[in-house]
Order: structure tokens, then C-alpha cells, then sequence
């Protein structure tokens, strides 16, 4: 059983378009993160939520992190080429020192 | 300037001819993992250290081990590589505690002939 669910698997837009991504689990977390990793590189952070209801901003992606601590959805305005990634959702829960849980993470793709 | 960094990039071996792969890390950081990736899926957590403390996943299999002679090295062993262990190996740093944030290596391919 996947303990964090992403949503969609798989995206294709065009440039300027919205999108929202979705990270689902029943479990709570005490943070939350998101990375976007480039084919042929590793994942890079993108931000941390911790606080339920939390609502962070970087540029044109918007973070959410749900009032329960078990969801959170990333929002991203206008979409370049750029952005095309795979953009994956990592939960950390207090009982597991050092450890965070990915799901099976978004594939976005932006045409010109 | 990197503060992780996995040698090589790309790794050819044959089927069942040992290999390691490395990485090191300049961030003092006290865990450090290794991840198997394949195409567009996300990454699959072998096991951690933190600190000296070493902590493998249930499913990893027996062929894949690990050694962490100090803080600021980690190497991956794959005792008998075959076919279904080619992917993409990623190392990861963490400073554990409240908000567990990893920063990655960019990885090295490894394909197996």
C-alpha cells in the first residue's frame, strides 16, 4: 500500500496553462516536501510545509499543506518548459528517525 | 558548488561482476541514504544510515550493500549485479529531525550487460 498517492501520474500542457498536483495519504505527517527532479539529474527541494494550512509561495508555484497534515497540492500559474519535471511529494513522520516517505510522484510535461 | 557528489555519472558492469558505486557528501549531515530510481518512477529508499547506525529496508534485496567508513562517505555495493539492477542510483543527505529535507546527489546510471 502506498502511503503517499500522487495525482495526476501524468501531465501534458501548454505553455501558460494552470495545473494543480495532488499528494493524498491517510497518514499524518509532521512535514511535507516537494522536489522536482530533471530527467537524468537527482531530485532537487523545492519547499517544506510543516504547519497545518500552511501556504507557501516560490515564484509562480504555489505549496499547500492540508489542515490535517495529510495532504498537500502544488500549484503552479502559467507553466513554462521549464517546469517540466517529475515533481514528487516526500512525507516525514516523527517515528521514523530520519526518514521520508516518496510517492510515486507527477510527470509534467510543458509544449511550447 | 556540489554538496553531494556520487562517482561515476554512468557505470557499465557486467551481469554478476561486482560493483560500487560512491558518494560524498560536505554538508555534516548525520543520515545518508541511497535510493534506487527507475524510468519515471519514483525513487525506492534500499536503506540509511544515521549516523553509524545502519538501517535497511525489508525489501531490499541480500545483493545490495552499503558502508559508511565515516560521515562524509557512503558507498553502495551490488554484490552480483543482473539486468533488473540497472537504473538510476541516488544518494541523499538529511539532517534528521523535525522537517526531514534530503538533498540529493545527481545520481549515477547503471547499466548492466
Amino acid at each position: 500500500t502506498q502511503l503517499l498517492e500522487q495525482s495526476p501520474q501524468f501531465l501534458s500542457i501548454q505553455e501558460g496553462e494552470n495545473l494543480t498536483v495532488y499528494c493524498n495519504s491517510s497518514s499524518v505527517f509532521s512535514s511535507l516536501q516537494w522536489y522536482r527532479q530533471e530527467p537524468g539529474e537527482g531530485p532537487v527541494l523545492l519547499v517544506t510545509v510543516v504547519t497545518g494550512g500552511e501556504v507557501k509561495k516560490l515564484k509562480r508555484l504555489t505549496f499547500q499543506f492540508g489542515d490535517a497534515r495529510k495532504d498537500s497540492s502544488l500549484h503552479i500559474t502559467a507553466a513554462q518548459p521549464g517546469d517540466t519535471g517529475l515533481y514528487l511529494c516526500a512525507g516525514a513522520m516523527n517515528t521514523n528517525a530520519g526518514k521520508s516517505t516518496f510517492g510515486d510522484g507527477t510527470t509534467l510535461t510543458v509544449k511550447p | 558548488d556540489a554538496m553531494v557528489i556520487q562517482n561515476p555519472r554512468y557505470q557499465v558492469t557486467q551481469f554478476g561482476k561486482p560493483v560500487t558505486l560512491s558518494c560524498s557528501q560536505t554538508l555534516n549531515h548525520n543520515v545518508m541514504y541511497w535510493y534506487q530510481q527507475k524510468s519515471s518512477q519514483a525513487p525506492k529508499l534500499l536503506f540509511h544510515y544515521y549516523d553509524k547506525d545502519f538501517n535497511n529496508e525489508a525489501d531490499t534485496p541480500d545483493n545490495f550493500q552499503s558502508r559508511r567508513p565515516n560521515t562524509s562517505f557512503c558507498f553502495l555495493d551490488i554484490r552480483s549485479p543482473g539486468l533488473g539492477d540497472a537504473a538510476m542510483y541516488l544518494c541523499a543527505t538529511s539532517r534528521a529531525g523535525f522537517g526531514t529535507e534530503a538533498f540529493f546527489g545527481q545520481g549515477t546510471r547503471l547499466t548492466v550487460v
